[in-house]
């Protein structure tokens, strides 16, 4: 079956640095994503990883390794806003998106 | 670019009356459509895949005919839960999926469906 496997919440501190790492078993690799997503609202795209190593975007970075079919998406600089859930997930062989079930991750002041 | 509508926002009903909500894609035209919904403190659950023209795809264990779903045009999909009952409340999100190189799925803002 199909599995992807994330953390279900994580607590970090305004300012510091946070990993949320994800590793997923699924049929076939056409990449993966993170999304945002806030309380009561629709997820929002972060990031895109299909080849393995670091894609940074501002304070957010995502690193991929297929091999050990292993992600994380690491945030910098933490701010309060950053409180939300984050969402891996993958597209399969399919080009069916396969979801996680999300880090719910909380910063304190 | 890549924005995705969804109205109504929020929908409170009695049970026993049929919902429609809608999903459209403003600036951009989409083949895929997916809806999803998600219970409180869950991930996203996928329901069915609308293409446009043809018959949507339904996930294991949704009901095709109490979910139904038209995909009419390139930038509209409605998704109608008939009968609804105070179980279906929920937050019902949409994405449309993009036509770049790495299939991103774009998303309506969601609509919270409350049956009384």
């Amino acid at each position: 079956g199909q599995n992807i496997d994330q953390p279900t919440e994580m607590t970090a501190t305004e300012g510091a640095i946070v990993q949320i790492n994800c590793t997923y078993q699924t049929s076939g690799f056409n990449g993966l994503f993170w999304y945002q997503q806030h309380a009561g609202e629709a997820p929002t795209f972060l990031s895109y990883n299909v080849l393995d190593g670091l894609e940074e975007k501002g304070r957010f970075s995502s690193f991929l390794s297929r091999s050990k079919g292993y992600s994380y998406l690491l945030l910098k600089e933490l701010q309060m806003k950053d409180s939300a859930s984050y969402l891996c997930a993958v597209l399969d062989s399919n080009y069916q998106l396969i979801w996680g079930a999300g880090t719910k991750l909380i910063i304190k002041p | 670019g890549a924005v995705v509508s969804q109205h109504p926002s929020r929908v409170i009903c009695k049970s026993g009356t049929s919902v429609k909500i809608e999903c459209r894609s403003l600036d951009f035209q989409a083949t895929t459509m997916f809806w999803y919904r998600q219970f409180p403190k869950q991930s996203l659950m996928l329901m069915a895949t609308s293409n446009e023209g043809s018959k949507a795809t339904y996930e294991q264990g949704v009901e095709k005919d109490k979910f139904l779903i038209n995909h009419a045009s390139l930038t509209l999909s409605t998704l109608t839960v008939t009968s609804a009952h105070p179980e279906d409340s929920s937050f019902y999100i949409c994405s449309a999926e993009g036509q770049g190189a790495i299939n991103e799925q774009f998303f309506g803002p969601g609509t919270r469906l409350t049956v009384l």
